[in-house]
């Protein structure tokens, strides 16, 4: 079974740039998160999907961060404008069903803001 | 909101030894989740555990879920150079539709041959 898929794997940008990370969760899984890493600390969540819907988006720094998930499969996340503190790794996950505990991450996207 | 705290913050042990590292939290946990992250990847999956008290095993490792809910153990038994990462514990807290999976701040490992 092939597994979370993200692209790019690295990302280098000036701030005040934008910047977009896409997503391809496993096969039939129907809640998709995005999680930023900062260096040195645990994944923190920005946005949790469930198909296409947004269940939870109250980490999500609105004013520059968006996100969507069309047809409840694919997903990307969107900055703009960047600053230097959203250098971090993006991380996507997703998982079997709502209360489906068990998330499964992708690679990551590591953004560089310089 | 629900904190998680993971003791130690890291460790550098000798290959052979057996680790022991914690989470623990202000507030009850109906699960807890064991991930470790090797460098420049995405955490996976270790181990999950949903009752008090219960005692599971991957291998060489063993994770138990605290009798209060409020905290968990990760222990790994005969550590090898690949056991080398960060180890996280997380938990769900609940939102208006679901679930959000809470983070700790990791436990990072280090393993000298």
């Amino acid at each position: 079974e092939a597994g979370v898929a993200q692209s790019p794997r690295y990302k280098i940008i000036e701030k005040r740039q934008s910047v977009a990370f896409w997503c391809n969760p496993i096969s039939g899984h129907a809640t998709l998160y995005w999680y930023q890493q900062i260096l040195g600390q645990g994944p923190k969540l920005l946005i949790q999907f469930q198909n296409n819907g947004v269940v939870d988006d109250s980490q999500l720094p609105k004013d520059r961060f968006s996100a969507e998930r069309l047809k409840g499969v694919d997903s990307t996340l969107k900055i703009q404008p960047a600053k230097l503190e959203d250098s971090a790794v993006y991380l996507c996950a997703s998982s079997l069903a709502v209360r489906g505990i068990e998330a499964f991450f992708g690679q990551g996207t590591r953004l560089t803001v310089v | 909101g629900q904190q998680l705290n993971q003791s130690p913050q890291s460790m550098f042990i000798q290959e052979g030894e057996d680790v022991s590292m914690n989470c623990t939290s202000s507030s009850i946990f109906n699960t807890w989740l064991w991930y470790k992250q090797d460098p420049g990847e995405g955490p996976v999956l270790l181990i999950a555990l949903y009752k008090a008290g219960e005692l599971t095993s991957n291998g060489r490792l063993t994770a138990q879920f605290g009798i209060t809910r409020k905290d968990s153990f990760l222990n790994i038994s005969a550590s090898i150079p690949s056991d080398v990462g960060i180890y996280f514990c997380a938990g769900p807290r609940f939102n208006n539709a679901g679930n959000m999976l809470t983070f700790g701040g990791g436990t990072r490992l280090m393993v000298k041959p």
